[in-house]
C-alpha cells in the first residue's frame, strides 16, 4: 500500500511569487490534514478535510493560503503571494477512523513533507 | 489551551544505553497520545499510540511508552539504543473519539547516539 506522497519535495521561490503544494493521501482515507513546521518551532495544524469538505481550517495563517481537495482525493495548498515567514516544511497526513470494540480510533500517516523556502 | 511539552531539546546517549524521552501534556480530557519519529531526510513515522486500556504500550523498533494520567505524561522509552535511532522525536496529542482530530505536537527532541 502506497503511503502519503507530497510534491514537490523542495521549493525555492521569491517573495511575492505563488507556489502550489500537492498531497496524495493513502487510498481510501477520507481525512486529510495539512500541518506546517516553521524552523525551530512546533509542527502546527493548518486544516482538515473530510472527503472534499473543509472540516476545520482554524490553523490557516491568513487568506494568502488556499487549500482544496478535488473530488475527495488529492489536495493542493496554494500560497499566493508568498512571504518570507511562509518558509518551513509543510506536511500532509491522512487517516481513516476505525471502530473496534466500541472504541473510535485513528492514526494519522504523514508524508515526507515539502520544504518551502521563500527568499 | 491544549499543549504538549517536551522538556529536552537535545539528548545524547551512548549506543546500547537506555533511553527515556519525556512528554507532558495539557488537555481538557484524556487525549489520544502519539509518538512520531523523523529520521534525517524522512517524513514522520508513527512509533506508537495510546487510545485506552493498558497504560504501557508497545511500538515499533523496540520502543514503548507509558501513560500516567496523574502526571499527564506519556514518556517514550527504549532499553538499548541503536545508532539508527538517531532522529527527532515528537510527542503529539489528539482529541479522544471523533471530535475533530487535529494533533497538537511538542517541539521535538533531537536524539544523538554516540558510539
Amino acid at each position: 500500500e502506497a503511503g502519503v506522497t507530497q510534491f514537490p519535495s523542495h521549493s525555492v521561490i521569491e517573495k511575492g511569487q505563488t507556489v502550489t503544494l500537492r498531497c496524495d493521501p493513502i487510498s481510501g482515507h477520507d481525512n486529510l490534514y495539512w500541518y506546517r513546521r516553521v524552523m525551530g518551532k512546533e509542527i502546527k495544524f493548518l486544516l482538515h478535510f473530510v472527503k472534499e469538505s473543509k472540516q476545520d481550517e482554524s490553523g490557516m495563517p491568513n487568506n494568502r493560503f488556499l487549500a482544496e481537495r478535488t473530488g475527495g482525493t488529492y489536495s493542493t495548498l496554494k500560497v499566493q503571494p508568498a512571504e518570507l515567514e511562509d518558509s518551513g516544511v509543510y506536511f500532509c497526513a491522512s487517516s481513516q477512523l476505525s471502530i473496534r470494540g466500541g472504541l473510535i480510533s485513528y492514526e494519522q500517516y504523514f508524508g515526507p513533507g515539502t520544504r518551502l523556502t521563500v527568499t | 489551551a491544549q499543549s504538549v511539552t517536551q522538556p529536552d531539546i537535545h539528548i545524547t546517549v551512548s549506543e546500547g544505553a537506555s533511553l527515556e524521552l519525556r512528554c507532558n501534556y495539557s488537555y481538557g480530557a484524556t487525549p489520544y497520545l502519539f509518538w512520531y519519529v523523523q529520521s534525517p531526510g524522512q517524513g514522520l513515522q508513527l512509533l506508537l499510540k495510546y487510545f485506552s486500556g493498558d497504560t504501557l504500550v508497545q511500538g515499533i523498533k523496540g520502543f514503548e511508552a507509558e501513560f500516567k494520567r496523574s502526571q499527564s505524561s506519556f514518556n517514550l522509552r527504549k532499553p538499548s539504543v541503536h545508532w539508527s535511532d538517531a532522529a527527532e522525536y515528537f510527542c503529539a496529542v489528539g482529541p479522544p473519539r471523533n471530535y475533530g482530530n487535529k494533533l497538537v505536537f511538542g517541539a521535538g527532541t533531537i536524539l544523538r547516539v554516540k558510539s
